[in-house]
Formats: structure tokens, C-alpha cells, sequence
């Protein structure tokens, strides 16, 4: 079975501080995602990455950057964080290929005070 | 704006019977369809997905068909049960950018005993 695991299920943190959310996979996939869920907006694509230290942004990336260093783990940057940025962040990794499903990790809820 | 929208975000069955979520987009370059559950707190489950040179896809209780003239698809429980009550997602792909999925809103559906 695909496991995609959050560093956190629950995180708490302060407006201004930087904030990393990491992500490991452990089915060798080349194409990871994050996204964060919210009420009436659904799934918004923060950034994707489709190799090792490449990245490609997605719909909302402002305010947000990336790292993948290892095939295995996406990170997910938040260099100063607001409020608004308080959501639920899912990670998602998928093999190469037009037609490949997406597996996601349980999410992170990031609450921004 | 959507370019895949679930125009109910929430729908009610009885258990036993047949519960049809729709879905409709209006990129024709989409060409690969997918349907994923979420439950609170959990990350989307990819459910079943449907090409486009196909018009029906069926996995157990659940169907999904295709109408490309109309550019809608749905998704058929059969019978309902009262586990079927997460939020369902529709996503679509573009072959010529396969590694991004545009998301609908998503449809939470009831299934009352």
C-alpha cells in the first residue's frame, strides 16, 4: 500500500513565523503536490514538484515556497505566516504519466493566530 | 473560475437507494476524469476513474459515466449505504499537462438509514 505521511496532524503557530510542513512518500513516485482545503473553495494547488529539486507552482502559490531535495520528501515553506493561511494542507504524491491517480497523506491543520 | 464544478454541495438518499452526483467541466481538452471520497480529517481517497474514449466505467457499487458532447459526468452508488456519506470530489486532467488535477467543489452526500 502508498503511504503518505504529515510531519503533523495539528499545528499551532504564530503570525510571522516560518513554518514547514514536511511530506514523505514511500512508493518511489516522481510527482508530488500540496494543497491546502477550504470550506466552499475545495482543493487548491499550491505547488508541485515532477523531480528531485524541480517545482512547478501551482494555482495559489503566493506566500508559500518549496523544497524536494530527496524523491521521497516534499516540504512546504511558509517563510512568514497569516492568518489566512490557516487551512488544511494535504500532500499528495502520483507516479509519472497522464493517467495515474493521486495518493494523499491524512493532512496537516494549520491553525495561524 | 471552475472549470470543473459540482453544482450540489450536498445531497440526500435513502439507504438502499441510488445516489447520482454530477459533475461538469468546460475544458474540452480534458480527456481523463476521476473521483475521489473525503472524510473529515482524512485526505481524499481516490475512488474510480473514467478516460475519455470511454463512456462508462463500473467498480462494484459505484459507476461513473461519461457524456463528452455534454461535457458532464456522474457517479452512481448502488445501493447506497449509510458509509457512503463522505465528500466527493471530481477532478479532471489534460493529457498535454498530466501531472495537474482541476477539482470540482465537491458533494457531500447523506445516506439516511
Amino acid at each position: 500500500d502508498v503511504k503518505v505521511t504529515q510531519s503533523s496532524r495539528y499545528l499551532v503557530k504564530r503570525t510571522g513565523e516560518k513554518v514547514f510542513l514536511e511530506c514523505v512518500q514511500d512508493m518511489d513516485h516522481e510527482n508530488m503536490f500540496w494543497y491546502r482545503q477550504d470550506p466552499g473553495l475545495g482543493l487548491r494547488l499550491i505547488y508541485f514538484s515532477y523531480d528531485v529539486k524541480m517545482k512547478e507552482k501551482g494555482d495559489i502559490p503566493e506566500g508559500y515556497s518549496v523544497s524536494r531535495e530527496k524523491k521521497e520528501r516534499f516540504s512546504l515553506i511558509l517563510e512568514s505566516a497569516s492568518t489566512n493561511q490557516t487551512s488544511m494542507y494535504l500532500c499528495a504524491s502520483g507516479e509519472q504519466g497522464a493517467q495515474n491517480e493521486q495518493f494523499f497523506g491524512p493532512g496537516t491543520r494549520l491553525t495561524v493566530l | 473560475d471552475q472549470q470543473v464544478k459540482q453544482n450540489s454541495p450536498s445531497l440526500s438518499v435513502q439507504e438502499g437507494r441510488i445516489s447520482i452526483l454530477n459533475c461538469d467541466y468546460t475544458n474540452s481538452m480534458f480527456d481523463y476524469f476521476l473521483w475521489y471520497k473525503k472524510y473529515p480529517a482524512e485526505g481524499p481517497t481516490f475512488l474510480i476513474s473514467i478516460s475519455s474514449i470511454k463512456d462508462k466505467n463500473e467498480d462494484g457499487r459505484f459507476t461513473v459515466f461519461l457524456n463528452k458532447s455534454a461535457k458532464h459526468l456522474s457517479l452512481h452508488i448502488v445501493p447506497s449505504q449509510p458509509g457512503d456519506s463522505p465528500v466527493y470530489f471530481c477532478a479532471a486532467l489534460n493529457a498535454g499537462n498530466n501531472r495537474k488535477l482541476i477539482w470540482g467543489l465537491g458533494t457531500s452526500l447523506a445516506v439516511n438509514p
